[in-house]
């Protein structure tokens, strides 16, 4: 079976400081990894993705996340924080099916000026 | 604007009523999936279609739920007898799957269910 466990249900960082999200997946099969971001009352965005090509992903608004296989994680990093950064982030992991993804619970960001 | 379009956005209705929202997918996109979810949470699985057929549905899905993608395009989420429990954020995705591995799955606005 596939979970993910975001540690940290909220996270501030000042502006220009280096933001971490941690990510740990659980999977029975190589995983396929996925960053979400979702803006108030929208939907979710795609900021990178993970499918095995390599380990450290490069996605948008300067967001990247390195998959490590010894440590069961993908945690998400930028290296300064913008005001507009601001968000719930979601971690999701999917079986090689690619049926579903599981969500992990969310980390909400927030960037103090 | 070519990503994933749901009607309505919000949706207030009484308890007891049924309610229909419609999800209009990328037009090359073959899969489309609804999720739940919920104040604090991450979007929990509900069904999933591949073009028109129906491939899987979570057990959150209860019989009042039912879903339908016609024409392998536009899909619909009924709720009937709307209970306060699901209120909720009714979020749809699409993806195009050729072959095998996974997909990347695109997201609509979301509808919001406020049951009172």
């Amino acid at each position: 079976a596939q979970s993910v466990t975001q540690l940290g249900s909220h996270v501030s960082v000042s502006e220009g400081a280096l933001v971490l999200l941690r990510c740990n997946y659980s999977s029975s099969v190589p995983p396929y990894l996925f960053w979400y971001v979702q803006y108030p009352n929208q939907g979710l965005q795609l900021l990178l993705k993970y499918t095995s090509a390599a380990t450290l992903v490069k996605g948008i608004n300067g967001f990247e996340a390195e998959f490590k296989k010894s440590e069961t994680s993908f945690h998400l990093t930028k290296p300064s924080a913008h005001m507009s950064d601001a968000a719930e982030y979601f971690c999701a992991v999917s079986g090689v099916s690619g049926n579903q993804f599981y969500f992990g619970t969310g980390t909400s960001l927030t960037v103090i000026p | 604007d070519t990503g994933v379009s749901q009607d309505p956005r919000h949706k207030i209705t009484k308890r007891g009523q049924n309610v229909t929202f419609r999800c209009d997918p990328i037009s090359e996109h073959n899969r489309l999936y609804w999720y739940r979810q919920t104040l604090g949470q991450g979007p929990e699985f509900l069904t999933y279609f591949q073009n028109e057929a129906q491939l899987e549905k979570s057990r959150l899905l209860s019989d009042r739920f039912s879903a339908e993608r016609p024409k392998g395009s536009f899909s619909t989420l009924e709720i009937q007898r709307t209970e306060q429990g699901d209120s909720a954020m009714y979020l749809c995705a699409s993806s195009l799957v050729a072959g095998g591995g996974t997909d990347t799955q695109y997201f609509g606005p979301g509808t919001r269910l406020t049951v009172l």
